[in-house]
């Protein structure tokens, strides 16, 4: 069963780049999309885009401009940078997964979460 | 961009309480929903996909309908496990967005 925990720096300057990492274990990157959700504190979640293995990506176009979801080499991790943060990107961010191969499958596989705080 | 609106925003029932919670979205989008739930400091889980198939796992309390624009999650008898913040998801098209959330609380 695969399994994904995202790392990071839990605090990051206004104007810098956030970048995640979600590792996989229990499998790797060789197909299936690969996804990024956050939840800024008190709210909703909000879907940031996915990775399909082969590189090819879809954004949220209101995230669109400063987004780069790609795949490690290794096959084994995927990450996240999100350009110009400001306050309004403070959140827990999640990788996510669905079990089979198909874009419009549910997430069925989630990390845990990592709280991400953009603060001077 | 499809969007979500789900009802109500928040609920409160009791443990044994049948309840319902609709999600709907401004265009149809076939069976392409799915329905998880989140508890305090913990990441979703999801509970039903494609409107109406039950997540390996997840109680049979837990049931959905619906297919186009109009979607419902039943909970036939509520446990106390099930107080938490529930969210609908369309598959349907990007951006994947979510509703904006049911907080189920206890009465």
């Amino acid at each position: 069963q695969v399994q994904l925990q995202e790392s990071g720096p839990g605090l990051v300057k206004p104007s810098e780049t956030l970048a995640l990492t979600c590792t996989v274990s229990g499998g790797s990157i060789s197909s299936h999309y690969w996804s990024w959700i956050r939840q800024p504190p008190g709210k909703g979640l909000e879907w940031i885009g996915y990775m399909y293995y082969s590189g090819s990506t879809n954004y949220n176009p209101s995230l669109k401009s400063r987004v780069t979801i790609s795949v490690d080499t290794s096959k084994t991790h995927f990450s996240l940078k999100l350009s110009s943060v400001t306050a309004a990107d403070t959140a827990v961010y999640y990788c996510a997964t669905s079990s089979h191969d198909s874009l419009r499958d549910a997430l069925d596989i989630w990390g845990q979460g990592t709280m991400v705080t953009v603060s001077s | 961009d499809i969007q979500l609106t789900q009802s109500p925003s928040s609920l409160s029932a009791s443990v044994g309480d049948r309840v319902t919670i609709t999600c709907r979205a401004s265009q149809s989008i076939d069976t392409y929903l799915n329905w998880y739930h989140q508890k305090p400091g913990k990441g979703p889980k999801l509970l039903i996909y494609a409107a109406s198939s039950l997540q390996s796992g997840v109680p049979s309390r837990f049931s959905g309908s619906g297919s186009g624009t109009d979607f419902t999650l039943t909970i036939s008898s509520l446990q106390p496990e099930d107080f938490a913040t529930y969210y609908c998801q369309q598959s349907y098209s990007t951006p994947f967005i979510f509703g904006q959330g049911t907080k189920l609380e206890i009465k």
